[in-house]
């Protein structure tokens, strides 16, 4: 049964400063989606990664993927408040053909304070 | 283009009621999926559906039915309506690339629906 696991669950941050959410998974896999939720919204597509060396950047954020350890990390450059959202990380658990059955993380929620 | 649009946005039951959700997209899409969020849990795949009349089991399927009558639209059925099923159910669509190497699209959420079962 494939497990996704994000950490950290909570993070508090500061306008200006990096971090990055990480995002293992249990079983092999070469497809991994971030996606933001907003408070009372829905999801909205951030990145996907569906190679191993994986990188995609979008303003502040960048996400890559590692295949081999089984891990994708959500790096964030220079936190505005903007930023403050829920982000989750989901796998496609098939291997090498896409089912885009996702199993998603528990999902990270990011508070960047002023 | 509307995307996916669910219906209704909030619902109360009472315990041992029956409810119809209805999701519908606009972008052509084959497969459609309904999930459930709860709290510290993330979401929760309930059935899925890669094309007009087919249907299939997700993680947490158990108390729910769907159908598929049409490409635009999944329908997710609760029989008798329990308080564990209070949650936030959200409906998305997408296309899988089946080719090796190609880019898999991701999926695309409807707004959610807020049901609460006393």
């Amino acid at each position: 049964e494939l497990k996704v696991e994000q950490n950290p669950l909570f993070l508090s941050m500061q306008e200006g400063k990096n971090y990055t959410i990480y995002c293992n998974y249990s079983t092999t896999s070469d497809r991994l989606y971030w996606y933001r939720q907003d408070p009372g919204k829905s999801l909205e597509s951030l990145f996907v990664l569906l190679s191993n060396g994986a990188v995609k950047q979008e303003g502040r954020l960048m996400a890559s993927l590692d295949t081999k350890a089984r891990l994708s990390t959500l790096h964030i450059t220079a936190a505005v408040h903007d930023l403050s959202a829920t982000y989750f990380c989901a796998v496609d658990p098939n291997y090498g053909g896409a089912t885009n059955k996702l199993i998603f993380g528990t999902g990270t929620l990011l508070a960047v304070q002023p | 283009n509307a995307g996916v649009t669910q219906t209704p946005k909030f619902r109360v039951l009472k315990t041992g009621q029956s409810m119809t959700l209805l999701c519908a997209q606009d972008m052509n899409h084959e497969y459609m999926y309904w999930y459930r969020q709860d709290p510290g849990m993330g979401l929760r795949l309930i059935h899925y559906s890669v094309g007009e009349g087919t249907t299939a089991k997700g993680e947490v399927p158990d108390g729910y039915n769907v159908s598929r009558l049409k490409k635009q639209n999944f329908l997710l059925g609760l029989e008798s309506a329990a308080p564990s099923q209070t949650s936030v159910y959200f409906c998305a669509s997408g296309f899988v690339t089946h080719l090796p190497g190609l880019a898999s699209d991701t999926q695309y959420f409807g707004p959610g629906t807020r049901l609460t079962v006393l």
